[in-house]
């Protein structure tokens, strides 16, 4: 079955830039999609087709992807961005498949 | 305002069943592939499965571990969505979440989700 595999934890002081990277066999050949979920609340989504924003998600959300891996880039983090992070991406065989999440932590 | 709310999530004991419904208000339910995924408490997302639209003769999709004991439907006149589980484990306990995907470009995403049920499944 497809995986994908994200760092657990980044941390990043404020105002400087987080990224976040998920890594799965030919990414660069899938679309990959990442959501934000905050403690309680349910997930969002922040990033799709590798660097598209949905209306009302801040322009310091970017993404890329290429490889095996997929990138978040969060410019300027505020203290509203710590959260978890999930990549996600289709596959023909296994169907959608989430990465393991990654908690960024604003210092 | 797109909303999605599910119901029906409580306590049933291992070899039950259960049948999830989500409410859709807001956009045109009937165009949108719908998506479950579901969350053990504290731990990461996983796509529980997907009907497609009446176009794509609702088709639907399933991940490996409830293939065979969970279905998915829909019923476009009520704009609603349901997860029927059977011979649910312990392993199944989480949050569930219906989903609406956004497809373009040969690729979807979930852009709408509802605030989740929670399954626990425990004797």
């Amino acid at each position: 079955s497809y995986e994908l595999t994200q760092p657990p934890s980044v941390s990043v002081s404020p105002g400087q830039t987080a990224s976040i990277t998920c890594s799965g066999d030919k990414l660069g050949n899938k679309y990959a999609s990442w959501y934000q979920q905050k403690p309680g609340q349910s997930p969002v989504l922040v990033t799709y087709q590798d660097n598209k924003r949905p209306s009302g998600i801040p322009e310091r959300f970017s993404g890329s992807n290429s490889g095996n891996t997929a990138t978040l880039t969060i410019s300027g983090t505020q203290a509203m961005d710590e959260a978890d992070y999930y990549c996600q991406a289709w596959d023909s065989s296994t169907g959608y498949v989430f990465g393991t999440g990654t908690k960024v932590t604003v210092l | 305002e797109v909303q999605l709310v599910e119901s029906g999530g409580g306590l049933v004991q291992p070899g039950g069943s259960l049948r999830l419904s989500c409410a859709a208000s807001g956009f045109t339910f009937s165009d949108h592939y719908m998506d479950w995924v579901r969350q053990a408490p504290g731990k990461g997302l996983e796509w529980v499965g997907r009907t497609r639209n009446k176009v794509n003769f609702y088709t639907t999709d399933y991940a490996a571990s409830v293939k065979g004991r969970f279905i998915i439907s829909r019923d476009d006149s009520k704009n609603s969505l349901y997860l029927q589980m059977n011979s649910l484990k312990t392993e199944d306990t989480a949050f569930y979440y219906c989903a609406r995907a956004h497809c373009s470009g040969g690729s979807c995403s979930l852009d709408c989700w509802g605030q989740g049920t929670l399954v626990t499944v425990s004797s």
